[in-house]
């Protein structure tokens, strides 16, 4: 079975601090494991992607997220957050020979001025 | 290159009414999704499909049903409208590239309000 979990329902930080939100996941196989951010009345928007490959991954916006298999996490990074960043993201997975794509209950990211 | 579009954006329902969620993707892609999002809430997967003819339940099918008789689209039947399914719904849909998982691609959503 798979599952993916999202500790926390906020995360507040500061402008030009850095954020992290975080992300913990449950499969049976290699992980594929995705970001995705929302932002009012839209659809989600592709942040980044862990296929395969360096565990440190870089994707759109200047964020980043680290694979960690021994942690079984896959938490979001940004060096330097935006009142801009301010969203609604969301953590996904599926797996090798996995038709399903499951999303965590998603994290709300306000970045305060 | 339209993506995954979704009709209609906003709909309101009567109890006990039915209606079809439309979703049609342009990008060839197999794997197709249907989600629903409640207030402040996450996704939860509602159907799937891996490609024409083929389709399965997701986490929460009851009360929908789907089909996928071509590629492209893969409309949500809603029977018997009821107060719970007051939600907004995605589409998704992705491929396989080389034998792995692409990212998802999803659509604008469908605002649907029964009453």
């Amino acid at each position: 079975a798979q599952s993916v979990a999202q500790p926390e329902d906020q995360v507040n930080v500061a402008e030009g601090n850095p954020l992290t939100v975080k992300c913990t996941y449950s499969v049976s196989g290699n992980p594929y494991l995705f970001w995705y951010v929302q932002y009012p009345n839209r659809g989600l928007q592709f942040l980044l992607k862990y296929i395969t490959g360096d565990n440190l991954v870089k994707g759109s916006y200047g964020f980043e997220a680290e694979f960690n298999k021994s942690q079984t996490s896959f938490h979001l990074k940004k060096p330097s957050a935006l009142v801009s960043d301010s969203a609604l993201y969301f953590c996904a997975v599926t797996s090798t020979g996995a038709n399903n794509l499951f999303f965590g209950t998603g994290t709300r990211l306000t970045v305060i001025p | 290159n339209a993506g995954v579009t979704q009709t209609p954006k906003f709909r309101i329902l009567k109890i006990g009414q039915s209606m079809t969620l439309q979703c049609a993707q342009d990008m060839n892609h197999n794997y197709m999704y249907w989600y629903r999002q409640d207030p402040g809430m996450g996704l939860k997967l509602i159907y799937y499909s891996v490609g024409a003819g083929i389709t399965d339940k997701g986490e929460v099918p009851n009360g929908y049903n789907v089909s996928r008789s071509t590629t492209e689209d893969f409309p949500l039947r809603l029977e018997l409208a009821a107060p719970s399914q007051t939600s907004v719904y995605f589409c998704a849909s992705r491929t396989n590239y080389r034998g792995m998982n692409t990212e998802a691609f999803f659509g604008q959503g469908t605002r649907l309000t029964v009453v």
